[in-house]
């Protein structure tokens, strides 16, 4: 059974560009979820989506956002990015409600 | 505010001791509580979860203690082995809520 894949895996862009992430989840996982990884902020909960919908967001600004499609894959975009926005975003699915993630190996996103 | 916090930072053990994370937690509504192992450059991986209906958790060499009055729990590794080097996270998250709150991580080194 195929793991979460998460592409790019690596980017570099520059401050002010807009950046799109994408994620497919394991395969019948219907919930998806970003979070994003720095040293100094830790692991840091984005936003959830299920069936399409956003179900949970995280405290982030309105220049993060996310989107799912009907076949459960999931893209995030940043929008204006600034240095701080360097960090590692991970994707992670689980069957509905049930709490299991299991994350990507993420996509390593610096701002220069 | 760190709804999780976690000690120690880091973590240097012989092979063969056992290692030992700690985790506490405010929010009385958390009832699910995963501990993730990360090794570099991959994501997150679920190592071991438990909810508070029991007061630990076996599977192989990881245990997890819950002291629900007390609101921590902990991480113990029976035998550590060099290949357990990585960086252990606690998290926390409420039932139907898929946004875990992690704590800072504990960057484990096991010693040959």
């Amino acid at each position: 059974k195929a793991g979460v894949t998460q592409t790019p895996r690596y980017l570099i862009k520059t401050r002010g560009q807009q950046v799109t992430l994408s994620c497919s989840p394991i395969s019948g996982h219907r919930s998806v979820s970003w979070y994003q990884q720095t040293p100094g902020q830790g692991l840091q909960f984005l936003f959830e989506y299920f069936s399409e919908t956003q179900r949970n967001k995280g405290n982030f600004p309105g220049r993060f956002s996310g989107r799912q499609f009907s076949n459960s894959r999931s893209e995030m975009n940043v929008s204006t990015l600034e240095l701080g926005d360097s960090a590692l975003y991970l994707c992670a699915s689980s069957l509905d409600r049930r709490q299991e993630l299991f994350f990507g190996e993420g996509s390593r996103l610096t701002v220069l | 505010q760190q709804q999780v916090k976690q000690s120690p930072q880091s973590l240097i053990v012989q092979k063969g001791g056992i290692s030992i994370i700690n985790c506490a937690y405010e929010n009385t509504a958390f009832d699910y509580f995963p501990w993730y192992q990360q090794f570099p450059g991959k994501g997150p991986a679920l190592l071991i979860a438990i909810r508070p209906d029991v007061s630990e958790k076996k599977e192989g060499r990881f245990t997890i203690s819950f002291n629900k009055s007390a609101k921590q729990f902990s991480l113990h590794i029976m035998d550590s082995q060099p290949g357990d080097s990585a960086t252990y996270f606690c998290a926390a998250s409420r039932t139907g809520a898929n946004n875990l709150f992690f704590g800072t991580g504990t960057r484990l080194t096991v010693i040959p």
